[in-house]
This record gives structure tokens, sequence and C-alpha cells, in this order.
């Protein structure tokens, strides 16, 4: 197994473009959700699902869409980039087990973004 | 709503010392609670969990205990090591059978030095 995949490890933008951050996870996981990583702030939610044609959104969803046409698959798209959106982008995923302690979330390597 | 309070780093310790990094939190409920541990340039993995009151959760020397009482699970090892040096990240999922959202954390960095 792969796990959790992102693509790219790193990007560059300005200021109004756009781009798509790539996540895929191969555990045939229900749930899946972005974070971003900020210097003192931890980890934010950004977007969830919870199944393919599922999504919601989390703490900071402002500038930021996804969407879930499979299991595997749950881009992040930037709209108009802004500097302010210079982060650090975690995809995770895990299964959904009602009542279950083994719902561990599975993290990607990351994608540093910086927009300039 | 939810939320997690740990130690503000950085922290630095000789090989050998005793660590202990303090978490504290604010939920509804009977959380689940988790120790997650980032290494340089790494995503996070899971470093250990309980899921009810007075579990202890362990894994490579790591322990950490759910209190209930005093709403913390502070991260403990006896003796660090060189490779421990990482951030280290406490967090909690909120009981409730369609609630499978983490909430973190600031994260406090460790290092240990030889």
């Amino acid at each position: 197994n792969a796990g959790v995949t992102q693509t790219p490890k790193f990007q560059v933008l300005k200021t109004g473009q756009s781009m798509t951050l790539q996540c895929a996870q191969d555990m045939n996981h229900e749930y899946m959700s972005w974070y971003r990583q900020d210097p003192g702030m931890g980890l934010r939610l950004i977007h969830y699902s919870v199944g393919a044609g599922i999504t919601d959104q989390g703490e900071v969803p402002n500038g930021y869409n996804v969407s879930r046409s499979t299991t595997e698959d749950f881009p992040l798209r930037l709209l108009s980039a802004a500097p302010s959106q210079t982060s650090v982008y975690f995809c995770a995923s895990s299964y959904m087990i009602q009542g279950s302690s083994y719902n561990e979330q599975f993290f990607g390597p990351g994608t540093r973004l910086t927009v300039l | 709503g939810n939320s997690v309070t740990q130690m503000e780093g950085p922290v630095t310790l000789s090989e050998e010392a005793f660590l202990t990094i303090n978490c504290t939190y604010t939920a509804t409920g009977y959380p689940s609670l988790f120790w997650y541990v980032q290494y340089p340039g790494e995503g996070l993995q899971l470093l250990l969990k309980a899921t009810k009151a007075d579990d202890k959760g362990s894994n490579k020397g790591f322990e950490a205990t759910y209190r209930k009482e005093t709403t913390s699970f502070h991260l403990e090892k006896g003796s660090v090591q060189v490779s421990d040096s990482a951030v280290y990240f406490c967090a909690l999922r909120s009981s409730g059978g369609s609630n499978y959202k983490l909430t973190f954390g600031k994260g406090t960095l460790l290092t240990v030095n030889p």
C-alpha cells in the first residue's frame, strides 16, 4: 500500500493564480480531510469528506474548494491564490467505523505552498 | 467547541533526560485523545491514543494517561534519545457516532542534544 500520497511536494504561485493540490489514498477509507499547518497555529481543518459525493467545511474553508468524485481522491483547489494561503497542506484519511477506536487518521507527506 | 492546549515550546533536553509535555482539553462528552509526532520534513504519525478515562496509551517508550478529572493527557518519556527530536501534537476527536474530525493543539518542538 502506498498509503496517503500528495502531489506536488513543493509549489510556488503568484497572487491570483489557481491550482489543485492532489491527494489520493489506497486504503479504501471513507473519511478524507485537508489541513493547513502554520507556525504556532497547529493544524487547522479546511474541508473534509465522509464519502464520495459528500463534502463539508472545516474551520478555515474560505478560498478553497474540494470535491470527492471517487473514494480514492480528494483534491483541494485554490481558486485565486493569496499570500495568506502560504502554508504546508496535509491530507489525511481514515475508516469510519462507528464506536470503534480503530479510526486512526493517516497523513500524507504534505505540500509546501508559497504564494508570492 | 472543542479545544486543545499544549505546552508551548521549544523544549530542549539532553539525551536520557525525562520528558513531559503537558496537554489539556475542552470537549463535551468523552472524546478520544491522541498524540501525533512529526519528524522533520514528514507528515504526522500517530504516536499513541486513549479512548476512555484512565486508559494509558503507550508506544516507543512514550506514555500518556487519559485523566478526565483534570481533562489532561500529558505525554511522558523516561529517557529521551536524539532520534525523538520532532514536533509533538496533542489532539482530540469528539465522541458521537458521526464525528471523525480531529482538533489539534499548536504543537511542541522537542530537540534532544547528545
